[in-house]
């Protein structure tokens, strides 16, 4: 069946660092690619997405881009900030498909 | 314009009791997804309602059961409690269709501990 396999944490990095975090999938069909973010004390909220293949999904800094060919869909910032502490998921949904299925979870530490 | 609400936020239940967890959806959205959340895990859906039907179900067993209301709120329900059902359990609201665009919003959940 279809998954997602992201890296795992936690993650810890100082403020104004790269970012990238992994994330691999599995699919029969061609899903939507997304990237969830839990804040502390918030609930699960999409960070951004990508529907298609090379599309590339964006939003507060964070961008990904849907790689068909090697089934990916790394999450990725160029500065991070002590705000981007969360714990970030990788998720698709297939085409025809409400369910979303999501990997595990990074936990991301930023220190200031 | 409120969120998605769940209620209770915690509860603890001891092996065999039922428990029932509720959800209402954002303003203006028809349909109901419930997660699964272990700790340290992703989660897992476990149904979806729409139109006070269950629409689409996840590889859980029958002990879990929901409900949807004409107001859209809706309930899961879980019979004979398992160690293995603690969990917080998630509950995410759209429109008809939108699942797939990830356009899901989703409550703060409720954390079941299960004794």
């Amino acid at each position: 069946g279809d998954s997602v396999t992201q890296m795992e944490g936690p993650v810890t990095l100082s403020e104004e660092a790269f970012l990238t975090i992994n994330c691999t999938y599995t699919a029969t069909g061609y899903p939507s690619l997304f990237w969830y973010v839990q804040y502390p004390g918030e609930g699960l909220q999409l960070l951004l997405k990508a529907t298609k293949a090379d599309d590339k999904g964006s939003n507060k800094g964070f961008e990904a881009t849907y790689r068909k060919e090697t089934t990916s869909f790394h999450l990725e910032k160029g500065s991070v900030q002590v705000s981007d502490s969360a714990v970030y998921f990788c998720a698709l949904s297939d085409v025809g498909d409400d369910k979303i299925i999501f990997g595990k979870g990074t936990r991301l530490h930023i220190l200031p | 314009d409120a969120g998605v609400t769940q209620s209770p936020t915690h509860l603890i239940k001891t092996r065999g009791q039922q428990v029932t967890l509720r959800c209402s959806p954002k303003s203006g959205h028809d349909t109901v997804s419930w997660y699964q959340q272990a700790l340290g895990q992703g989660p897992q859906f476990i149904f979806q309602y729409y139109e006070e039907e269950e629409r689409q179900r996840g590889n859980f067993p029958d002990r879990f059961s929901g409900h949807q209301f004409p107001n859209y709120s809706s309930e899961l329900n879980v019979n004979a409690l398992l160690l293995g059902d603690s969990a917080l359990y998630l509950c995410a609201s759209s429109l008809i269709g939108q699942g797939n665009t990830g356009e899901l919003f989703f409550g703060e959940g409720s954390r079941l501990t299960v004794l």
